[in-house]
């Protein structure tokens, strides 16, 4: 079975400071890790994945990743954040041969001006 | 790519009613699936389809939910007999048929309401 455990339901911060968006899991076997944008209103869209090599996974609007093996974790970061990234982003863990990835419950990112 | 497309974006219905959503994928994308999201929390997995077949279904919600990809391109899920904890954002996604850790494409949702 596989989990994930997004630890801040919501992270506030100011413009131009930098983020993390925590995001832990659980597998039994070899995992596929990713993170997921939702505006208000809107579908989900990929912000980045990690299937295998680089720990570092760079992705869309300037974040990144890293995973980190030891610890289950595969936090996002961005070093300077726009009014624009305030939305809820999601981590995802997909594991073996499995096309159903587990959704965590999500963090909501507000920026503030 | 026209993206995935979701019909109606907002159903309202009374309870006891049946609904069914339509989903269009990604042309040429071999996978579809299905997710219910509530209030506060991640994409629930409900079905998924590679071409016409019916992969994966236990995690359907009850028996009052299905789903159908009859052609293997557009997608319905029908709810019977609604309830009103059946109200929810439901999510269609797509992907090409690739290594498990292919992308999926989410389309914007229909979000239902039971009264």
């Amino acid at each position: 079975a596989q989990s994930v455990t997004q630890l801040d339901s919501q992270v506030p911060v100011f413009e131009e400071a930098p983020v993390e968006l925590r995001c832990n899991y659980s597998s039994s076997v070899s995992v596929y890790l990713f993170w997921y944008v939702q505006y208000p209103n809107q579908g989900l869209q990929l912000l980045l994945k990690y299937l295998s090599g680089s720990t570092l996974v760079k992705g869309i609007n300037g974040f990144e990743a890293e995973f980190n093996k030891s610890q289950t974790s595969f936090h996002l970061r961005k070093p300077s954040v726009h009014i624009s990234d305030t939305a809820e982003y999601f981590c995802a863990v997909g594991s073996g041969g499995s096309y159903i990835p587990t959704f965590g419950r999500g963090t909501s990112l507000i920026v503030h001006p | 790519d026209t993206g995935v497309s979701q019909d109606p974006r907002h159903k309202i219905t009374k309870r006891g009613q049946n609904v069914t959503f339509r989903c269009d994928p990604i042309s040429e994308h071999n996978r579809l699936y299905w997710y219910r999201q509530t209030l506060g929390q991640g994409p629930e997995f409900l079905t998924y389809f590679q071409n016409e077949a019916q992969l994966e279904k236990s995690r359907l919600l009850s028996d009052r939910f299905s789903a159908e990809r009859p052609k293997g391109s557009f997608s319905t899920l029908e709810i019977q007999r609604t309830e009103q904890g059946d109200s929810a954002m439901y999510l269609c996604a797509s992907s090409r048929d690739g290594a498990g850790a292919d992308t999926q494409y989410f389309g914007p949702g229909t979000r239902l309401t039971v009264l």
